[in-house]
């Protein structure tokens, strides 16, 4: 059974400090991870890709891998109103035999930022 | 460049109807996957299409069903809706049917079943 697991939130953090969202995965064979942002009512937004250990840095947003921990995850540097949202932490993986992938999801974590 | 589309965008059925979504992947992409995804939870897969053919499926019953045609379009249908089949339910396209390729989300269908 491949589970992904996400902080319970929800998370509150004030304008301009750092967010800090995490996740584990049960599968040793996952090989990409992502990070999808959700506003209330819309569609998952792909934001972030990561596929090997260490850092990824886009903008304000950093994704962490450790692959041998089984964890990953996103940072907010200067977080902003407009980036509350809930926050799904999403692996892929092929069945045996495929060579195509399925995503697997977290719950997600919510995060408020307030000014 | 079109992202993916998906229509309607709202949906009231009553138990035991049919329902059929449909869904456009983006330019470029021939994969297309379906999701579920319930208040409050992440999304859940249900299948995915990639030249004509369900290539893999999730833990859902056969009550679900989909086809994929050649222009890479696709559709879901829900037979003997249930309460329980209310839900978001997203199209995500991803390209060249490749394993860890990512995958991008149309804006969804709310389906409501009274």
């Amino acid at each position: 059974q491949k589970e992904v697991e996400q902080n319970s939130g929800p998370l509150s953090v004030p304008e301009g400090a750092i967010a800090s969202l995490n996740c584990t995965y049960s599968d040793r064979v996952s090989q990409s991870f992502f990070w999808y942002r959700q506003y209330s009512g819309k569609s998952p937004e792909l934001i972030m890709s990561i596929y090997s250990n260490g850092d990824k840095e886009d903008g304000r947003f950093t994704a962490q891998l450790n692959k041998a921990s089984q964890y990953v995850s996103l940072l907010i540097r200067d977080s902003q109103p407009s980036d509350s949202a809930t926050y799904l932490c999403a692996v892929i993986q092929a069945d045996r035999g495929s060579t195509l992938g399925r995503l697997y999801f977290g719950r997600g974590t919510q995060l408020t930022v307030w000014p | 460049d079109a992202g993916v589309t998906q229509s309607p965008t709202h949906l009231i059925k009553t138990r035991g109807q049919q329902v059929t979504l449909r869904c456009s992947p983006k330019s470029g992409h021939d994969t297309v996957s379906w999701y579920q995804q319930a208040l409050g939870q992440g999304p859940q897969f249900i299948f995915q299409y990639y030249e004509e053919e369900e290539r893999q499926r999730g833990n859902f019953p056969d009550r679900f069903s989909g086809h994929q045609f050649p222009n890479y379009s696709s559709e879901l249908n829900v037979n003997a809706l249930l309460l329980g089949d209310s839900a978001l339910y997203l199209c995500a396209s991803s390209p060249q049917g490749l394993t860890y390729n990512e995958q991008f989300f149309g804006p969804g269908t709310r389906l409501t079943v009274l």
